[in-house]
C-alpha cells in the first residue's frame, strides 16, 4: 500500500540533544512538507521540499533542519536550539507545486524529559 | 494576507444535529478550499474539497458551501454521529502557484454527543 511513514511514533528528547525524524513515502510524490501541530495553534509549516537536494523554510524554521537526499524521504532534526520542541510532528507529500494529492503520515509525538 | 480564520475553536453537537464550522480568507489567489479530519494521535486525512468554480459540493453527510464575494467556505456535517468526533482544519491554496503546501486553519474540535 502506497503512504507514508513516519517513525518513531513517540521519542523522548533529552535537553541539549538534537533527534531526528523520520519520513518515507512512496508514493512518488515530488514535494515533501513538515509541520508542528500544538493544542490550539493548528498545523505550522516548519520546512517544505519541492524537489531532491532542494527545501525552502516555512513560518517556524528556527531551530529545525532537513535534507532531502532522496525523493522518498525527508527527515527533519530538531536541535538543541529550538527552546520548546515538545509537539506533535506531522510530515506530508503531495504529487507537484500544486499539491495534489496533499497525504499526511500518522505523525511523530516528541517530548522532551 | 497568507491566513486561513476558522471558527469555532470547539464544538458540541447532539447525535443527529447538524454541524456547521466556517472559514474566511483574505488572499483572493486561493483556488482550492479542502476539508481536513483528524482523530486523536492520527495524521490528518482529506475529507472534502471544493474549487471557487462552484458554490456547494456534497459527498455524503458533508457539505461545502464557498461564498467567493465573502471569500468565506464552510463545512456543514448533517446528521451529525458520534463516530465524527474529531479535529476539523480547513485549509487554502493557490492551486496552480508555485508553492504546494496548504494554508491551514487552527482547527476546531468537534464532539458529538449520544
Amino acid at each position: 500500500d502506497g503512504g507514508i511513514t513516519q517513525s518513531p511514533k513517540y521519542l523522548f528528547r533529552k535537553e541539549g540533544q538534537n533527534v531526528t525524524l523520520s519520513c518515507e513515502q512512496n508514493l512518488n510524490h515530488d514535494a515533501m512538507y513538515w509541520y508542528r501541530q500544538d493544542p490550539g495553534q493548528g498545523l505550522r509549516l516548519i520546512y517544505y521540499s519541492q524537489i531532491v537536494n532542494d527545501f525552502q523554510k516555512g513560518d517556524i524554521a528556527e531551530g529545525y533542519s532537513v535534507s532531502r537526499e532522496k525523493k522518498e524521504s525527508f527527515p527533519l532534526t530538531v536541535t538543541s536550539a529550538q527552546k520548546n520542541p515538545t509537539a506533535f510532528y506531522l510530515c506530508a507529500s503531495s504529487i507537484g507545486r500544486a499539491g495534489h494529492g496533499y497525504t499526511f503520515g500518522s505523525g511523530t509525538r516528541l517530548t522532551v524529559v | 494576507q497568507q491566513q486561513v480564520k476558522q471558527s469555532p475553536q470547539s464544538l458540541i453537537v447532539q447525535k443527529g444535529g447538524i454541524s456547521i464550522i466556517n472559514c474566511a480568507y483574505e488572499n483572493t489567489a486561493f483556488d482550492y478550499f479542502p476539508w481536513y479530519q483528524q482523530f486523536p494521535g492520527k495524521g490528518p486525512a482529506l475529507l472534502i474539497a471544493i474549487r471557487p468554480d462552484v458554490s456547494e459540493k456534497k459527498e455524503g453527510r458533508f457539505t461545502i458551501s464557498f461564498n467567493k464575494s465573502a471569500k468565506q467556505f464552510s463545512l456543514h456535517i448533517m446528521d451529525s454521529q458520534p463516530g465524527d468526533s474529531a479535529t476539523y482544519f480547513c485549509a487554502a491554496k493557490n492551486y496552480g502557484g508555485s508553492q504546494g503546501n496548504l494554508i491551514f486553519g487552527k482547527g476546531t474540535k468537534l464532539s458529538v454527543k449520544p
